[in-house]
């Protein structure tokens, strides 16, 4: 059974700074995709990022980035220029080819002004 | 139009009751899901539902039973509920799995409808 692990359950970051959230899950599979998604307290999950497990190059989408480290079986979301809306619960997720997907127990990220 | 609607917003049941939970997309996705979340907790897949076939069931006590009348609709049929089902129900839709070249397909979440079960 795969198993997602976020090992940081409250996280704060000033208004404009950098934040690393941390996810490392475990799977015998070789082919999957990794997910961050965002649920701010207005409750609706949203896609952050992806990750296919087959590509090196860490993905990116404006403010948020990953780290991608296959061998270690990591998967480390940094967001820059953090803004007040970035304050959600963020999830890392693992999905097989079944269209099966296990969230992390999540991590709350408060930005302050 | 990238919207997966969900109905009613809150629900509120006794023991007894029957009700069901709906889910709608129009994003042209063939597989669906339902999700139970618990208050501060990652959502928990039920049931996926991979062109309109129940293709995984995690073990879900019958008395939620799922239903895909179509490939945009998404139902969950409740019944004999019990207080510790309260939670927030999602339902999410994606594009199925392109097996050819073995591509997946993120899900697209609904806002959720918030039971409790009284």
């Amino acid at each position: 059974a795969q198993t997602v692990t976020q090992s940081q359950p409250e996280m704060s970051v000033q208004e404009a700074e950098t934040v690393t959230l941390s996810c490392t899950y475990d799977t015998s599979e070789n082919n999957y995709y990794l997910f961050w998604y965002k649920q701010p307290p207005s409750r609706q999950m949203i896609l952050v990022i992806r990750q296919e497990a087959y590509k090196q190059q860490n993905a990116t989408e404006n403010r948020f980035s990953v780290n991608f480290q296959k061998a270690a079986k990591s998967f480390s979301l940094k967001i820059s220029d953090s803004q007040l809306g970035d304050t959600a619960m963020y999830f890392c997720a693992f999905m097989k080819y079944n269209n099966d997907m296990r969230f992390g127990a999540g991590t709350r990220l408060t930005v302050k002004p | 139009d990238t919207e997966v609607t969900q109905t009613p917003k809150h629900l509120v049941m006794g023991m007894t009751n029957k009700k069901s939970l709906k889910c709608e997309q129009h994003m042209g996705h063939r597989a669906m899901y339902w999700y139970k979340q618990k208050a501060k907790k990652p959502p928990e897949l039920m049931f996926v539902y991979s062109y309109e076939k129940l293709s995984i069931n995690e073990s879900v006590p019958s008395r939620f039973s799922p239903e895909c009348p179509n490939s945009s609709l998404l139902n969950l049929h409740l019944h004999a509920l019990q207080p510790e089902d309260s939670a927030l129900y999602l339902c999410a839709s994606s594009q199925d799995m392109d097996v050819r070249v073995d591509y997946f397909y993120e899900q697209y979440f609904g806002p959720g409808t918030r039971l409790t079960v009284t």
